[in-house]
C-alpha cells in the first residue's frame, strides 16, 4: 500500500463546475498536507497547505483535512479553463521537508 | 527574481552513458531537493541538501545515482551507466529556511534509449 493514494482520473468537468479532489494517507504521524498543481511540462507549484483538521480557504480553493479518517481533499469552485492541470497531494513526512506525493489527478475543464 | 532553473531541459542518452543534470536554486535558498517523476506518476523523493551537506539520500534508487552541491548553491545529479528505467523527469526544488513552500524547477526530461 502506498503511503499516499490518489485517484488518477482523468476528471472532466464543464466550466463553472465544483470539483472535489481527494487523497488518503496511511501514516497518522504525518504533519503537513499540501496541494500542488502541475501544468503539462512544468514543475509543480504549491497551491495550499494545511496542518490542522478542518477547512482552509483561499479564493476559489478550499483544502480540507480530516485526521480521524486520514484523508485530504481540495475543492475547486467555479472552475475555469486555466484550472486544467494535474493536481498532486503531498505530505511532508519529516523535519527535512521531504515530500511524499500522490499519483496526481488530471483535471480537464471544458468550455 | 528568477525561479529554479534546470539544465538541460531535455536529454537523450544511450543505455550505458553517464549523464549530469544541473539545478540552479533560487538565490539564498538553503534547502534543495531532487525528485524523480515517472510518466503518469507523482514525483518521488531522491535526495536532500541543506547548504552543501547531503542530509538525506534515502530515495536514490541505486549506487549509479550520485548528487552533489559543493558550494551550497548549484547542485548536480549524476547518473552513471544509464538504464531504460531511468527515463523520467528529474525535478529540482528549493526552499528558504523553515518555510513549507518548495519551489520547483521545470525539470529535465531524460530519455534513455
Amino acid at each position: 500500500q502506498k503511503e499516499v493514494e490518489q485517484d488518477p482520473g482523468p476528471l472532466s468537468v464543464p466550466e463553472g463546475a465544483i470539483v472535489s479532489l481527494n487523497c488518503t494517507y496511511s501514516n497518522s504521524a504525518f504533519q503537513y498536507f499540501m496541494w500542488y498543481r502541475q501544468y503539462s511540462r512544468k514543475g509543480p507549484e504549491l497551491l495550499m497547505y494545511t496542518y490542522s483538521s478542518g477547512n482552509k480557504e483561499d479564493g476559489r480553493f478550499t483544502a480540507q483535512l480530516n485526521r480521524a479518517s486520514q484523508y485530504i481533499s481540495l475543492l475547486i469552485r467555479d472552475s475555469k479553463l486555466s484550472d486544467s492541470a494535474t493536481y498532486l497531494c503531498a505530505i511532508r513526512s519529516s523535519n527535512t521537508g521531504k515530500l511524499i506525493f500522490g499519483q496526481g489527478t488530471t483535471l480537464q475543464v471544458k468550455p | 527574481g528568477a525561479g529554479v532553473s534546470q539544465s538541460p531541459r531535455y536529454k537523450v542518452a544511450k543505455r550505458g552513458q553517464d549523464v549530469a543534470l544541473r539545478c540552479d536554486p533560487i538565490s539564498g535558498h538553503v534547502s534543495l531537493f531532487w525528485y524523480q517523476q515517472a510518466l503518469g506518476q507523482g514525483p518521488e523523493f531522491l535526495t536532500y541538501f541543506q547548504n552543501e551537506a547531503q542530509l538525506d539520500k534515502s530515495g536514490l534508487p541505486s549506487d549509479r545515482f550520485f548528487a552533489e552541491r559543493p558550494e551550497g548553491s548549484v547542485s548536480t545529479l549524476k547518473i552513471q551507466r544509464t538504464q531504460q528505467e531511468d527515463s523520467a523527469v528529474y525535478l529540482c526544488a528549493s526552499k528558504w529556511g523553515s518555510t513549507e513552500t518548495q519551489y520547483f524547477g521545470p525539470g529535465t526530461r531524460l530519455l534513455v534509449l
